[in-house]
């Protein structure tokens, strides 16, 4: 049992790229979200799922794009870095669409664009 | 909107000396409330919780109560060790959000030295 797992672990881009951050979760989790961690900003929600097929807008949307591909899998897509986008990137799941619910965190993505 | 407010770290301190992180937090609902912990190079995991007024979380030592009256939910420990050196984060969910959304604090690093 890995719980969320996610790829790559480091990356580097230039300013104009594009990348996709993956997330897998082995709990039959309902919801998963991805949030990055900036310096003195704790982490901020980008975007979540409650289900297979359905994703919704975070706190910081922009510059971003998602797909549930299935239950498993939660995946992230800059389309064009930009420096800004230098954080790291984690993605969580739960059980199920509940505010008292448990939030599993993978390990982390750290990306810096140039 | 939401929001928390955690004191600035880092804290230092010695082994077996006594802990408290100060959180408090804005909320127009009645929130549900989290202090998560991340080790170095890890994701974050719960710490423990407590969802409605006067609820005390503990765990591994670790204690918070949720006060209502005075919106906080303060991290305590009696006694840390060196292994808990880590970032700790004061989060809340709004239990009138069915998405499950956490609003996090900015963190508090904390360093525990021998």
């Amino acid at each position: 049992n890995a719980g969320v797992t996610q790829t790559p672990k480091f990356q580097v881009l230039k300013t104009g790229q594009s990348m996709t951050l993956q997330c897998a979760q082995d709990m039959n989790h309902n919801s998963m979200y991805w949030y990055r961690q900036d310096p003195g900003m704790g982490l901020r929600l980008i975007y979540y799922s409650a289900s297979e097929g359905t994703t919704d807008k975070g706190e910081v949307p922009n510059g971003y794009n998602v797909s549930r591909l299935n239950k498993r899998e939660f995946s992230l897509r800059l389309e064009s870095a930009a420096p800004s986008q230098t954080s790291v990137y984690f993605c969580a799941s739960s059980a199920k669409r509940d505010p008292m619910a448990e939030q599993y965190f993978g390990p982390g993505t750290r990306l810096t664009v140039t | 909107g939401d929001s928390v407010t955690q004191m600035e770290g880092p804290v230092t301190l010695s082994e077996e000396a006594f802990l408290t992180i100060n959180c408090t937090y804005t909320a127009t609902g009645y929130p549900s409330l989290f202090w998560y912990v991340q080790y170095p190079g890890e994701g974050l995991q719960l710490l423990l919780k407590a969802t409605k007024a006067d609820d005390k979380g503990s765990n591994k030592g670790f204690e918070a109560t949720y006060r209502k009256e005075t919106t906080s939910f303060h991290l305590e420990k009696g006694s840390v060790q060196v292994s808990d050196s880590a970032v700790y984060f004061c989060a809340l969910s709004d239990t009138t959000d069915s998405w499950g959304k956490l609003q996090f604090g900015a963190g508090t690093q904390v360093v525990v030295t021998p």
